[in-house]
Protein backbone atom coordinates (compact mmCIF):
# COMPACT_ATOMS: atom_id res chain seq x y z
CA UNK A 1 0.00 0.00 0.00
CA UNK A 2 0.73 3.71 -0.35
CA UNK A 3 3.04 5.38 2.58
CA UNK A 4 4.40 8.54 3.78
CA UNK A 5 7.91 9.00 5.83
CA UNK A 6 8.42 12.51 7.09
CA UNK A 7 11.16 13.59 9.27
CA UNK A 8 10.38 13.39 12.95
CA UNK A 9 10.73 17.02 14.66
CA UNK A 10 10.21 19.05 16.63
CA UNK A 11 12.51 20.89 14.50
CA UNK A 12 13.88 24.34 16.37
CA UNK A 13 15.10 26.87 13.92
CA UNK A 14 16.09 30.93 14.91
CA UNK A 15 13.89 33.40 13.08
CA UNK A 16 14.91 33.57 9.80
CA UNK A 17 16.81 30.41 9.56
CA UNK A 18 16.17 28.08 6.45
CA UNK A 19 13.91 25.38 7.16
CA UNK A 20 13.72 21.55 5.38
CA UNK A 21 11.70 19.21 6.19
CA UNK A 22 11.59 15.84 4.36
CA UNK A 23 9.48 13.66 3.21
CA UNK A 24 9.41 10.88 1.16
CA UNK A 25 6.58 8.23 -0.22
CA UNK A 26 6.00 5.15 -1.49
CA UNK A 27 2.82 4.74 -3.89
CA UNK A 28 2.42 2.75 -6.95
CA UNK A 29 1.48 5.49 -10.37
CA UNK A 30 1.58 9.03 -9.83
CA UNK A 31 0.53 9.92 -6.84
CA UNK A 32 -0.41 13.85 -5.93
CA UNK A 33 1.67 14.98 -3.51
CA UNK A 34 0.43 17.44 -0.46
CA UNK A 35 2.04 19.88 2.81
CA UNK A 36 -0.77 20.48 5.08
CA UNK A 37 0.42 22.84 8.04
CA UNK A 38 -1.53 22.92 11.27
CA UNK A 39 -1.95 25.15 13.85
CA UNK A 40 -2.40 24.87 17.59
CA UNK A 41 -6.42 23.83 18.69
CA UNK A 42 -7.16 24.40 14.62
CA UNK A 43 -7.43 21.67 11.90
CA UNK A 44 -5.16 20.90 8.56
CA UNK A 45 -4.94 23.33 6.22
CA UNK A 46 -3.12 22.88 2.30
CA UNK A 47 0.00 24.79 2.28
CA UNK A 48 0.55 23.68 -1.24
CA UNK A 49 0.85 20.35 -3.88
CA UNK A 50 2.11 19.21 -6.66
CA UNK A 51 0.16 17.12 -9.53
CA UNK A 52 3.59 15.43 -11.46
CA UNK A 53 6.73 15.02 -11.51
CA UNK A 54 8.78 18.26 -11.43
CA UNK A 55 5.96 20.09 -10.30
CA UNK A 56 6.86 22.60 -7.27
CA UNK A 57 4.29 23.79 -5.38
CA UNK A 58 4.83 26.94 -3.49
CA UNK A 59 3.09 29.37 -0.58
CA UNK A 60 3.53 32.17 1.70
CA UNK A 61 7.15 31.35 0.66
CA UNK A 62 7.72 27.76 1.10
CA UNK A 63 8.38 25.45 -1.61
CA UNK A 64 8.34 21.67 -2.58
CA UNK A 65 9.39 20.07 -5.84
CA UNK A 66 8.03 16.64 -7.10
CA UNK A 67 10.68 14.76 -6.97
CA UNK A 68 9.93 10.86 -8.64
CA UNK A 69 13.34 9.45 -9.07
CA UNK A 70 13.89 10.22 -5.34
CA UNK A 71 10.65 9.23 -4.79
CA UNK A 72 10.44 12.24 -2.25
CA UNK A 73 8.66 16.01 -1.25
CA UNK A 74 10.99 18.16 0.83
CA UNK A 75 9.65 20.95 2.19
CA UNK A 76 11.61 24.40 2.65
CA UNK A 77 11.50 28.08 3.11
CA UNK A 78 14.17 30.53 3.34
CA UNK A 79 14.07 32.32 5.89
CA UNK A 80 11.07 31.34 8.90
CA UNK A 81 8.89 33.14 11.27
CA UNK A 82 7.79 33.00 14.68
CA UNK A 83 4.43 32.78 12.80
CA UNK A 84 5.24 29.53 11.09
CA UNK A 85 5.34 27.25 14.24
CA UNK A 86 2.89 24.99 13.47
CA UNK A 87 3.00 21.08 12.92
CA UNK A 88 3.70 20.12 8.97
CA UNK A 89 1.74 16.73 7.64
CA UNK A 90 3.34 15.80 3.87
CA UNK A 91 0.58 13.73 2.00
CA UNK A 92 -0.40 11.61 -1.08
CA UNK A 93 -3.40 10.49 -3.18
CA UNK A 94 -3.09 7.88 -5.56
CA UNK A 95 -4.62 7.85 -8.54
CA UNK A 96 -6.42 5.56 -10.83
CA UNK A 97 -8.61 3.46 -8.41
CA UNK A 98 -6.75 4.21 -5.30
CA UNK A 99 -7.57 7.79 -4.14
CA UNK A 100 -7.68 6.99 -0.35
CA UNK A 101 -5.73 9.96 1.01
CA UNK A 102 -2.24 8.87 3.10
CA UNK A 103 -0.93 11.01 5.78
CA UNK A 104 3.03 11.00 7.48
CA UNK A 105 2.93 11.45 10.78
CA UNK A 106 3.65 15.30 11.29
CA UNK A 107 6.74 17.48 11.98
CA UNK A 108 6.65 20.04 14.50
CA UNK A 109 7.92 23.35 13.47
CA UNK A 110 9.45 25.39 16.59
CA UNK A 111 10.63 28.72 15.78
CA UNK A 112 12.70 30.93 18.19
CA UNK A 113 12.86 34.75 17.89
CA UNK B 1 -16.96 31.15 4.54
CA UNK B 2 -18.06 28.01 6.92
CA UNK B 3 -16.28 25.81 4.59
CA UNK B 4 -16.35 22.07 7.21
CA UNK B 5 -18.19 22.53 10.07
CA UNK B 6 -18.00 19.95 12.71
CA UNK B 7 -20.38 19.71 15.99
CA UNK B 8 -19.50 19.34 18.83
CA UNK B 9 -16.29 20.84 19.89
CA UNK B 10 -15.82 19.46 23.20
CA UNK B 11 -17.00 15.99 24.83
CA UNK B 12 -16.85 13.95 27.75
CA UNK B 13 -18.44 10.72 27.60
CA UNK B 14 -18.64 7.80 30.01
CA UNK B 15 -17.62 4.12 28.82
CA UNK B 16 -20.22 2.47 27.14
CA UNK B 17 -22.46 5.26 25.92
CA UNK B 18 -22.98 6.51 22.59
CA UNK B 19 -22.77 9.94 20.58
CA UNK B 20 -22.37 11.12 17.58
CA UNK B 21 -20.57 13.55 15.70
CA UNK B 22 -21.59 15.85 13.26
CA UNK B 23 -19.85 17.37 9.87
CA UNK B 24 -21.19 19.96 7.81
CA UNK B 25 -20.05 21.22 4.15
CA UNK B 26 -21.01 24.17 2.21
CA UNK B 27 -19.05 23.90 -0.51
CA UNK B 28 -20.45 21.01 -2.55
CA UNK B 29 -17.57 18.80 -2.36
CA UNK B 30 -18.41 15.28 -3.52
CA UNK B 31 -16.22 13.50 -1.04
CA UNK B 32 -16.17 13.60 3.04
CA UNK B 33 -14.03 11.76 5.03
CA UNK B 34 -13.36 11.30 8.91
CA UNK B 35 -10.07 11.22 10.63
CA UNK B 36 -9.16 10.76 14.23
CA UNK B 37 -5.74 12.44 15.49
CA UNK B 38 -3.50 10.86 18.23
CA UNK B 39 -0.26 11.71 19.44
CA UNK B 40 2.73 10.65 17.37
CA UNK B 41 0.15 8.73 14.93
CA UNK B 42 -0.45 11.32 12.77
CA UNK B 43 -3.75 11.07 11.07
CA UNK B 44 -5.99 7.91 10.75
CA UNK B 45 -8.61 7.29 8.68
CA UNK B 46 -11.79 6.07 10.16
CA UNK B 47 -14.29 6.34 7.22
CA UNK B 48 -14.27 7.75 3.80
CA UNK B 49 -17.49 8.65 1.50
CA UNK B 50 -15.84 8.67 -1.75
CA UNK B 51 -19.53 10.33 -3.31
CA UNK B 52 -23.62 10.49 -1.85
CA UNK B 53 -24.71 7.31 -1.42
CA UNK B 54 -21.11 5.31 -0.44
CA UNK B 55 -19.16 4.78 2.39
CA UNK B 56 -15.71 2.78 2.95
CA UNK B 57 -13.73 1.26 5.71
CA UNK B 58 -10.62 3.28 6.05
CA UNK B 59 -7.51 2.14 8.36
CA UNK B 60 -9.71 2.34 11.74
CA UNK B 61 -13.09 1.41 11.20
CA UNK B 62 -13.37 -0.76 14.39
CA UNK B 63 -15.65 0.78 16.96
CA UNK B 64 -17.27 3.51 14.58
CA UNK B 65 -20.27 4.03 12.08
CA UNK B 66 -20.91 6.38 9.28
CA UNK B 67 -23.78 8.29 7.40
CA UNK B 68 -23.57 10.03 4.37
CA UNK B 69 -26.99 12.18 5.39
CA UNK B 70 -26.89 13.58 1.67
CA UNK B 71 -24.07 15.87 -0.33
CA UNK B 72 -23.69 18.50 2.62
CA UNK B 73 -23.97 16.09 5.91
CA UNK B 74 -21.49 13.03 7.20
CA UNK B 75 -21.95 11.78 10.41
CA UNK B 76 -19.64 9.56 12.71
CA UNK B 77 -21.27 7.39 15.48
CA UNK B 78 -19.78 5.47 18.41
CA UNK B 79 -22.10 3.17 19.58
CA UNK B 80 -20.13 1.80 23.04
CA UNK B 81 -17.33 4.38 23.58
CA UNK B 82 -14.34 3.18 25.12
CA UNK B 83 -11.40 4.78 26.69
CA UNK B 84 -8.92 4.08 23.67
CA UNK B 85 -11.64 6.08 21.24
CA UNK B 86 -10.18 9.19 23.06
CA UNK B 87 -8.99 11.17 20.45
CA UNK B 88 -9.53 14.95 18.57
CA UNK B 89 -11.45 13.95 15.17
CA UNK B 90 -11.31 15.74 11.85
CA UNK B 91 -13.80 15.78 9.60
CA UNK B 92 -12.82 16.65 5.74
CA UNK B 93 -14.08 17.08 2.40
CA UNK B 94 -12.93 17.28 -1.16
CA UNK B 95 -14.71 18.67 -4.54
CA UNK B 96 -13.72 14.60 -5.69
CA UNK B 97 -11.80 11.92 -4.49
CA UNK B 98 -8.13 12.98 -6.12
CA UNK B 99 -7.97 17.03 -4.96
CA UNK B 100 -6.42 17.77 -1.61
CA UNK B 101 -9.26 18.25 1.53
CA UNK B 102 -10.75 20.63 3.54
CA UNK B 103 -10.87 20.08 7.13
CA UNK B 104 -12.63 21.08 9.93
CA UNK B 105 -11.63 22.74 13.21
CA UNK B 106 -12.19 19.04 15.04
CA UNK B 107 -13.94 18.11 18.08
CA UNK B 108 -11.90 16.89 21.15
CA UNK B 109 -13.34 13.82 22.80
CA UNK B 110 -12.72 12.46 26.26
CA UNK B 111 -14.11 9.06 27.36
CA UNK B 112 -13.58 8.42 31.07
Amino acid sequence: GNSVTQMEGPVTLSEEAFLTINCTYTATGYPSLFWYVQYPGEGLQLLLKATKADDKGSNKGFEATYRKETTSFHLEKGSVQVSDSAVYFCALKGRGGSYIPTFGRGTSLIVHP
Amino acid sequence: NAGVTQTPKFQVLKTGQSMTLQCAQDMNHNSMYWYRQDPGMGLRLIYYSASEGTTDKGEVPNGYNVSRLNKREFSLRLESAAPSQTSVYFCASSPTESQPQHFGDGTRLSIL
